[in-house]
């Protein structure tokens, strides 16, 4: 157990649909980034949340957007779902660029 | 571009066995390496983490090393078990950097 939980675990969606993905970050830390996974590849960083401001991302569109609250959980949200959006999403939760916790990750299919 | 490249892509071993894995980077400025174990459909869970001055750190069964001056890492799993089938990924931090940059991960099956 590392502490960070995502939900929902499993989801399928329609192409063309808007979801949102959440994370709740391990406690006593700051930071989250985002990263999505697909099946037989090494993850991919989407953008990391840091004291509630975007502190960097990846090369992912503007349809792709986060948000970080006060408690320092954060949401993943997609909109416009694509085909090719169906993968793994990874919430790693850390304090500021120390070791990186990850949570059992959301494994979304779009249909 | 910072790239971390893992090989074999794939292994499979027996139980009892040894095998070791190999990852090289060009990251730069180095800050820390990490090794990961993930699970099919799970999220990675952290093995061992590395920084420029340690060349050698044990977890387990799982022992790591590190040679920052040929940008190179291994990690040896000693006596494999069946609970060792996973997808083992190398991770490399920057230390100018606010992202990790993940290896594509080498697949252990171990048979009985």
């Amino acid at each position: 157990e590392t502490g960070v939980t995502q939900s929902p675990t499993h989801l399928i969606k329609t192409r063309g649909q808007q979801v949102t993905l959440r994370c709740s970050s391990q406690s006593g830390h700051n930071t989250v980034s985002w990263y999505q996974q697909a099946l037989g590849q090494g993850p991919q960083f989407i953008f990391q949340y840091y004291r509630e401001e975007e502190n960097g991302r990846g090369n992912f569109p503007p349809r792709f957007s986060g948000l970080q609250f006060p408690n320092y959980s954060s949401e993943l949200n997609v909109n416009a779902l694509e085909l090719d959006d169906s993968a793994l999403y990874l919430c790693a939760s850390s304090l500021g660029v120390g070791e990186a916790f990850f949570g059992q990750g959301t494994r979304l299919t779009v249909v | 571009k910072n790239q971390v490249e893992q090989s074999p892509q794939s292994l499979i071993i027996l139980e009892g066995k040894n095998c070791t894995l190999q990852c090289n980077y060009t990251v730069s400025p180095f800050s820390n390496l990490r090794w990961y174990k993930q699970d099919t459909g799970r999220g990675p869970v952290s093995l061992t983490i590395m920084t420029f001055s340690e060349n050698t750190k044990s977890n387990g069964r799982y022992t790591a090393t590190l040679d920052a001056d040929t940008k190179q890492s291994s990690l040896h799993i000693t006596a494999s078990q069946l609970s060792d089938s996973a997808s083992y990924i190398c991770v490399v931090h920057s230390s100018n950097d606010y992202k990790l940059s993940f290896g594509a991960g080498t697949t252990v099956t171990v048979r009985a």
